[in-house]
């Protein structure tokens, strides 16, 4: 397998522009998560979902940020309009029973 | 109190040397706990898991539990300059059994 899929790898992006990550999770597994990492913050988790449905979002900080899985196999993370303090590292990360598996991440940067 | 804390270090051993990394956590009902490994610019990696009290041995990393003190660490012996990174202690909790990270604590092995 190819482990997790995250695209695109580097976004760089003007302040107020929509921007979509994407995340192709390991086959089979049932839980999907995304985090967002920054120094000031270390890993975060954003939202996850199981089979999915969306089961907690508590952690996404504001409503201009939103996620959906249409289907087992791709979900996306949605910033619309995106800050500069939205700049980080994000990541999507899949789970086979407890062990939790990484995508490279997007590193984005919004000027 | 953060549910899993880290001393953030840096710490800094020289190599051929143990190094040894502390983690404690706030939900005494956690069951499972982990720790990854993350070198600069990538993405965090399991490198050991522990579920009961006591001691596990994978090579040259021991993990170590006390669940009555809260406390799990890592030890990781005759360290050498590649285990140089960043090293996340995760805690599973919550009713989707989600991991809570900390803040991570960088290691440097000098050569």
């Amino acid at each position: 397998d190819a482990g997790v899929i995250q695209s695109p790898r580097h976004e760089v992006t003007e302040m107020g522009q929509e921007v979509t990550l994407r995340c192709k999770p390991i086959s089979g597994h049932d839980y999907l998560f995304w985090y967002r990492q920054t120094m000031m913050r270390g890993l975060e988790l954003l939202i996850y979902f199981n089979n999915n449905v969306p089961i907690d979002d508590s952690g996404m900080p504001e409503d201009r940020f939103s996620a959906k899985m249409p289907n087992a196999s791709f979900s996306t993370l949605k910033i619309q309009p995106s800050e500069p303090r939205d700049s980080a590292v994000y990541f999507c990360a899949s789970r086979e029973g407890e062990t939790q598996y990484f995508g490279p991440g997007t590193r984005l940067l919004v000027l | 109190q953060k549910e899993v804390e880290q001393n953030s270090g840096p710490l800094s051993v020289p190599e051929g040397a143990i190094a040894s990394l502390n983690c404690t956590y706030s939900d005494r009902g956690s069951q499972s706990f982990f720790w990854y490994r993350q070198y600069s610019g990538k993405s965090p990696e399991l490198i050991m898991s522990i579920y009961s009290n006591g001691d596990k041995e994978d090579g040259r990393f021991t993990a170590q539990l006390n669940k009555a003190s809260q406390y799990v660490s890592l030890l990781i012996r005759d360290s050498q300059p590649s285990d140089s990174a960043t090293y996340l202690c995760a805690v599973v909790s919550g009713s989707a059994r989600q991991l809570t990270f900390g803040s991570g604590t960088q290691l440097t092995v000098l050569p």
